[in-house]
């Protein structure tokens, strides 16, 4: 089942704040988000498990809310390097190591 | 420490023809993935290995299938190409399981005329 992410895309202006969300039907048991920059493979940037604990890399932080199968990543104070299209991948409660994406969520930031 | 390697970066192939795939993880990982990445449709699950077995399968055709060598290395086969299998196929490794930091390769290009 492919995790839902919301918006499709965004344009922010650099110093900006923007949430993306990722959201799923059944129960989850993580949540992985990852950037990809035109032309590059995907990157890591965090894994939140079942629990609700927020993570943080640089600006950029995440959340996990179990009851309502739903994660957001946050992008504080943006800068152009963050452009680039943002990926949640989930894994759900009993199907152990297999990771569905969601369509992903374009992101770009101007100066 | 090398990353993720994918040959070839790119492939041209015609309709019913069938192509093979290779992935060379980051060495001592021991979990390949394999994703298929299209415009609008994000990255699609095709199988994970693990030493050698198959653990997950997406929902793909039989004519995607895949294998895993005892040195981690893994190739994935498409038989009887469609136009529809043009992508951008994605190889991703990581120690042991998919519940992990994921590293990529950089992926091979394929269009199928």
């Amino acid at each position: 089942q492919q995790p839902v992410q919301s918006p499709q895309a965004v344009i922010l202006r650099e110093g900006e704040d923007a949430v993306i969300n990722c959201s799923s039907s059944k129960a989850l048991y993580s949540v992985h988000w990852y950037r990809q920059k035109h032309g590059e493979a995907p990157v890591f940037l965090m894994i939140l498990l079942k629990g609700g604990e927020q993570k943080g890399h640089d600006k950029i932080s995440a959340s996990f809310n179990e009851k309502k199968q739903q994660s957001s990543l946050y992008l504080t104070a943006s800068q152009l390097s963050y452009s680039g299209t943002y990926f949640c991948g989930t894994e759900l409660t009993g199907t152990a190591s297999k990771l569905t994406f969601g369509t992903g969520t374009r992101l770009q930031v101007t100066l | 420490k090398a990353g993720v390697t994918q040959t070839p970066r790119y492939l041209i192939k015609t309709r019913g023809q069938q192509v093979t795939l290779s992935c060379s993880p980051i060495s001592g990982h021991r979990s390949v993935s394999w994703y298929q990445q299209t415009p609008g449709q994000g990255l699609q699950f095709l199988f994970e290995y693990f030493s050698e077995t198959q653990r997950n399968k997406g929902n793909f055709p039989g004519r995607f299938s895949g294998r895993q060598f005892s040195n981690s290395r893994s190739e994935m086969n498409v038989s009887t190409l469609e136009l529809g299998d043009s992508a951008l196929y994605l190889c991703a490794s990581s120690l042991s399981s998919t519940n992990e930091k994921l590293f990529f390769g950089s992926g091979t290009q394929l269009s199928v005329l």
